[in-house]
């Protein structure tokens, strides 16, 4: 079954930055687009940012665009988050979620596997 | 930006009962009805139940039935289970940014 383990969350103080890390397994990882998705504390879910299958195109949210940056390393199986300037409403559980559809030229955008979730506290 | 809204905000019922949940696009998701349906307990993940629209997931129980189109869709669970009291979320995938309803909360009456 498909595996996905986010990791590199913690208490950060505003203006901060942070890596975010998702080790993916048991599933062709290189074949499939990839998001980050987040939670803040007792909120809904908010999509932030995708990349395509081969790691060459990505897609932000406008409310993240040019502070966050998504990244995969395909030969490693890992999706990434860089996030700088971290403000206080960046408080969130991060979750890595996998895109459906094989192959795909563009993300589908919807999720049919997610991680546990890492908690990113914005505060100091 | 595509305003997902969700209705009621949450729902008491008793396992066995059918209910519905209501979930409405502020704009047509287009061709496809590219809506996704979620499941998510308390300190947990999101799990997939529905997407475009009406088709179930891998998994998951005929019970669940996802319907509609353009802006209006609903989630239906026919004879609710123990393990279906949760919150239920939709999402819409048909433009970015790819947004989601507030949830609805199924608790146990």
């Amino acid at each position: 079954e498909v595996q996905l383990l986010e990791s590199g969350g913690g208490l950060v103080q505003p203006g901060g930055s942070l890596r975010l890390s998702c080790a993916a397994s048991d599933f062709t990882f290189k074949a499939f687009a990839m998001s980050w998705v987040r939670q803040a504390p007792g909120r809904g879910l908010e999509w932030v940012a995708a990349v395509s299958a081969t790691g060459n195109t990505v897609y932000y949210a406008d409310s993240v665009k040019g502070r966050f940056t998504i990244s995969r390393d395909n030969s490693k199986n890992f999706l990434n988050l860089e996030i700088n300037s971290l403000r206080a409403e960046d408080t969130a559980v991060y979750y890595c979620a996998k895109d459906p559809i094989r192959y795909s030229y563009h993300p589908t955008y919807y999720f049919d596997y997610w991680g546990p979730g890492t908690l990113v506290t914005v505060s100091s | 930006e595509i305003v997902v809204t969700q209705s009621p905000g949450t729902l008491s019922v008793s396992p066995g009962e059918r209910v519905s949940l209501s979930c409405r696009a502020s704009q047509s998701v287009s061709s496809g009805n590219l809506v996704a349906w979620y499941q998510q307990k308390r300190g947990l993940a999101p799990r997939l139940l529905i997407y475009g629209a009406s088709s179930r997931a891998t998994g998951i129980p005929d019970r669940f039935r996802g319907s509609g189109s353009g802006t209006n869709f609903t989630l239906t669970i026919s004879r609710l289970e123990p393990e279906d009291f949760a919150v239920y979320y939709c999402q819409q995938y048909a433009s970015s940014p790819y947004t989601f309803g507030q949830g609805t909360k199924l608790e146990i009456k």
